[in-house]
This record gives C-alpha cells, sequence and structure tokens, in this order.
C-alpha cells in the first residue's frame, strides 16, 4: 500500500525550531518529487515546498522562504522540513504529499494524514 | 503568490450539477495546463479529484469533471450525492516554478 505517513508536529515557542518528518513506504520514493502543504486551523490549504526526485531542485513559497529547509533522504525513504524562526501564522496541520514520477507532475496524488504544529507562548 | 479566487460556498440538490470556479491570472492558471481539484472532507487529508484542468486519477468517478477558459477553471460535480459535500481546492502551477491554491470552496448538498 502507498503511504506517507508525518510525524515531528509539536507545540513550539514563538522563534523556535522544529523538524518535521515524513516516512514513505509502497512504492519507489527516490522516483518521485515531493511536497509539503499545509493548513491552518479552518483555514485553506497553502502550499509550502517543492523537492525533486534527487534533491536538485527547490522551491518554496514566500511565506517561508528562508525559514524552512526541505530536504529528503532517499537511501531512509523520508523527506523532512526544517523549520526555523517560527511565527504564530505557521501553526497548522502539515501535510507531505507525492509529486511525479521522474518529473514534475504539478499535482499531488498522494497525501499524508498529517501533523500538527502548534506555535505558541 | 496571490491565492486562486474561488466562491466561498455553493449548493445543489441530491442529482444536480454544480461548478465551482476558480480564476487566477495569466502567471499561473491562464499560462498553462496544470490545474489540478482537491476534495477535503472534515477531519481528512485531501483528495486529488483532477489533473492537468480535465483528467480524472483512477476510481474518480466521471461525475466529476474539469475545463479551463483563459485566466479562469472550472470544477463540474454532475448527478450530485449526498457523498460529495466537502471542501473543494483548486491549484495551479505558476511562473515561480510554486503551486498556489484557491481559498476553497464549501459544496453543500441540501
Amino acid at each position: 500500500e502507498v503511504q506517507l505517513v508525518e510525524s515531528g508536529g509539536d507545540l513550539v515557542q514563538p522563534g523556535g525550531s522544529l523538524r518535521l518528518s515524513c516516512a514513505a513506504s509502497g512504492f519507489t520514493f527516490s522516483d518521485y518529487s515531493m511536497n509539503w502543504v499545509r493548513q491552518a486551523p479552518g483555514k485553506g490549504l497553502e502550499w509550502v515546498s517543492y523537492i525533486s526526485s534527487r534533491g536538485g531542485t527547490i522551491y518554496y513559497a514566500d511565506s517561508v522562504k528562508g525559514r524552512f529547509t526541505i530536504s529528503r533522504d532517499n537511501a531512509k525513504n523520508s523527506l523532512y522540513l526544517q523549520m526555523n524562526s517560527l511565527r504564530a501564522e505557521d501553526t497548522g496541520v502539515y501535510y507531505c504529499a507525492r509529486d511525479g514520477v521522474v518529473i514534475r507532475y504539478y499535482f499531488m496524488d498522494v497525501w499524508g494524514k498529517g501533523t500538527t504544529v502548534t506555535v505558541s507562548s | 503568490q496571490s491565492a486562486l479566487t474561488q466562491p466561498a460556498s455553493v449548493s445543489g440538490s441530491p442529482g444536480q450539477s454544480i461548478t465551482i470556479s476558480c480564476t487566477g491570472t495569466s502567471s499561473d492558471v491562464g499560462g498553462y495546463n496544470y490545474v489540478s481539484w482537491y476534495q477535503q472532507h472534515p477531519g481528512n487529508a485531501p483528495k486529488l479529484m483532477i489533473y492537468d484542468v480535465t483528467n480524472r486519477p483512477s476510481g474518480i468517478s466521471n461525475r466529476f469533471s474539469g475545463s479551463k477558459s483563459g485566466n479562469t477553471a472550472s470544477l463540474t460535480i454532475s448527478g450530485l450525492q449526498a457523498e460529495d459535500e466537502a471542501d473543494y481546492y483548486c491549484s495551479s502551477y505558476t511562473t515561480s516554478g510554486t503551486l498556489v491554491f484557491g481559498g476553497g470552496t464549501k459544496l453543500t448538498v441540501l
């Protein structure tokens, strides 16, 4: 079964840091590019970041550029999101989502269940 | 990276058809055939319903269809069913290499 499982969400103070992980299974992770998408409580979806299958191409939303870093370890079938200088507006559920195989598809066909990040003092 | 514009809510009766619009600019929706649509039930992760404007993933009912004209994409659901009640989001590729979502539309089946 194709599956993505996020972890690492927590309560953190403003200005703090957090590292999210996403464990992939059921498909050849190293062939696929990946995304992080977040959703603030009661709000809509917001795309956060993209990484190509080998990590050579990366994009960020303006709202997180310079503060968040996406990375992956294909040997461990894992995707990561390092979040620094966290703000209250970063609060929400963070989803990892699969993009295309070999090339970018510009849509996300497999989603994890999400992990919750709360930024509050 | 301004969000795409969707109506906040739409409604319809079982068996009817509804259409949800998604308006962007020539830098996103109008510039590429890379519009996708996602369905999200409360408490669940989003689910891909339409990709590349008109294509349905395997397993998605043919009651769901997509189209685009200029800077506006649309999702049409025909033969409305109670299980279709959910939030729907459009997404588009942008000239910056990023993705952008719409604000979401709450579909109510009356």
